[in-house]
């Protein structure tokens, strides 16, 4: 059963320390997208990719956010310095590029900044 | 650019009783349309999917939406609630952006059912 996988699934950490999130998108999929969800802003699209390609990351932070896609089994976001307001659930989402928009899920990766 | 709009933020209802989960969005050309869920603790799910054809589409566990392109519409529903569909439920439009589809979720209305 084909899935996204995150890593970590649970991360604390203090401010100013550096956070690196993971993401494997589903095999075949060549769109990926970050997601980052709290109670206040519902569901915030931070940075998509297509055949690894950044195409968008207007939603993210640049001054301390950044989404790569080393290569196309894995999709990172990392956060440095981070800062409390990060505390999030981060959640990866993998597509197919057929133009049609439906998304899969991870599992999400909580993030604690105290 | 495209926006989606959720006008219930959170709704409790009684087991059996009906539901339905507004969504508007505002998007100028072709769009396809999503509910998605999301289950206490969970990630979010697929729970049915509109792209052409009949309007009225059917998704798991009894959930079926209604696309009205007149009122820029996609409204869930479902008959006869159980517990186990309190969630948290999206809604999310794909609409050409840029040089690839982009998908904007609603803020999520949360749904709660009394047993």
């Amino acid at each position: 059963d084909a899935r996204v996988t995150q890593t970590p699934r649970d991360k604390v950490t203090e401010m100013g320390q550096e956070v690196t999130m993971r993401c494997q998108p589903i095999l075949g999929h060549n769109t990926v997208f970050w997601y980052r969800q709290t109670m206040m802003q519902g569901l915030e699209l931070l940075a998509y990719f297509r055949n690894r390609a950044p195409l968008d990351d207007s939603g993210m932070p640049k001054d301390r956010f950044s989404a790569e896609m080393p290569d196309a089994t894995l999709a990172t976001l990392k956060i440095q310095p981070s800062e409390p307001r990060d505390s999030a659930v981060y959640f990866c989402a993998s597509g197919p590029d057929s133009l049609t928009g439906e998304l899969f899920f991870g599992e999400g990766s909580r993030l604690t900044v105290l | 650019a495209q926006s989606v709009s959720q006008h219930n933020h959170h709704v409790i209802l009684s087991e059996a009783a009906s539901l339905e989960l507004g969504c508007n969005y505002s998007y100028g050309g072709t769009v396809n349309l999503f509910w998605y869920v999301q289950y206490p603790g969970q990630h979010l799910q697929l729970l049915l999917k509109y792209f052409s054809g009949d309007p009225l589409v059917k998704g798991i566990k009894g959930f079926e939406a209604e696309f009205i392109k007149s009122k820029f519409s996609f409204n869930l529903r479902k008959p006869s609630v159980q517990w186990s569909d309190t969630a948290e439920y999206f809604c999310a439009v794909s609409g050409l952006s840029g040089s690839a589809r982009q998908l904007t979720f609603g803020s999520g209305t949360q749904l709660t059912v009394l047993p």
